[in-house]
């Protein structure tokens, strides 16, 4: 069974610029999360999608972010107009019900 | 203060046990987790515990639980080189949403 994928795995762009990050849950699993982690710090929970709706999203920083799961398949995660804070590593993670969650290797987004 | 913590540093030689600790405020966690983190690669689940038992053993991983105390530990018997990485306690939250602690590095010497 494949894993929880993310693409790409580094991104490096400029502050200002836009980049989206994909994520593809384990197949079946209804429960999609979003978590970072920035600068060396606890990883924190960004928000989770139960099939293609928005369950929390209690954890986006602003609304520079943007989350979507059409289909309620893959996930993407926008970030734009990107800045220098926003440079950490963006996991993602998926489950069903009664499940753990599995998480992915994470995309290392660097703004320079 | 932070809902999990975790000391930022530790550094054992091999063949010595590790132990990792992690304090949390937040009592109404249903499962309390260990990830691993290795240079480059993603979150491994390495163990978990159900909040309604104290300990759990699984080959040279022992966790404690102390829940009066909101105190979770994971020892590594006899660590190995490849025992390096950082180590990320966790909890989850009843929304299905797991919180974190800020990783304890594990630095094994040979």
């Amino acid at each position: 069974e494949a894993g929880v994928t993310q693409f790409p795995s580094h991104s490096v762009i400029e502050k200002g610029q836009t980049v989206t990050l994909r994520c593809d849950p384990i197949s079946g699993h209804d429960n999609l999360y979003w978590y970072r982690r920035v600068m060396g710090k606890e990883i924190k929970f960004l928000l989770h999608f139960v099939k293609e709706s928005k369950q929390d999203e209690s954890g986006m920083p602003n609304n520079r972010f943007l989350a979507e799961r059409t289909g309620g398949t893959y996930s993407t995660l926008k970030v734009q107009p990107a800045e220098l804070e926003d440079s950490g590593v963006y996991f993602c993670a998926s489950s069903s019900p009664g499940s753990q969650i599995i998480f992915g290797p994470g995309t290392r987004l660097t703004v320079t | 203060g932070e809902d999990v913590e975790q000391s930022l540093f530790l550094s054992v030689r091999e063949g010595d046990s590790s132990v990792i600790n992690c304090t949390y405020t937040d009592s109404s966690s249903t499962y309390l987790y260990w990830y691993k983190q290795e240079p480059g690669a993603g979150l491994q689940l390495l163990t978990y515990i159900f909040s309604n038992m104290d300990m759990k053993q699984d080959q040279r991983l022992t966790v404690l639980l102390n829940k009066k105390d909101k105190h979770l530990s994971l020892r590594i018997a006899d660590t190995q080189t490849g025992d390096s990485a950082i180590y990320f306690c966790a909890h989850d939250t009843g929304r299905r949403a797991l919180t974190f602690g800020s990783g304890t590095r594990l630095q094994v010497q040979p």
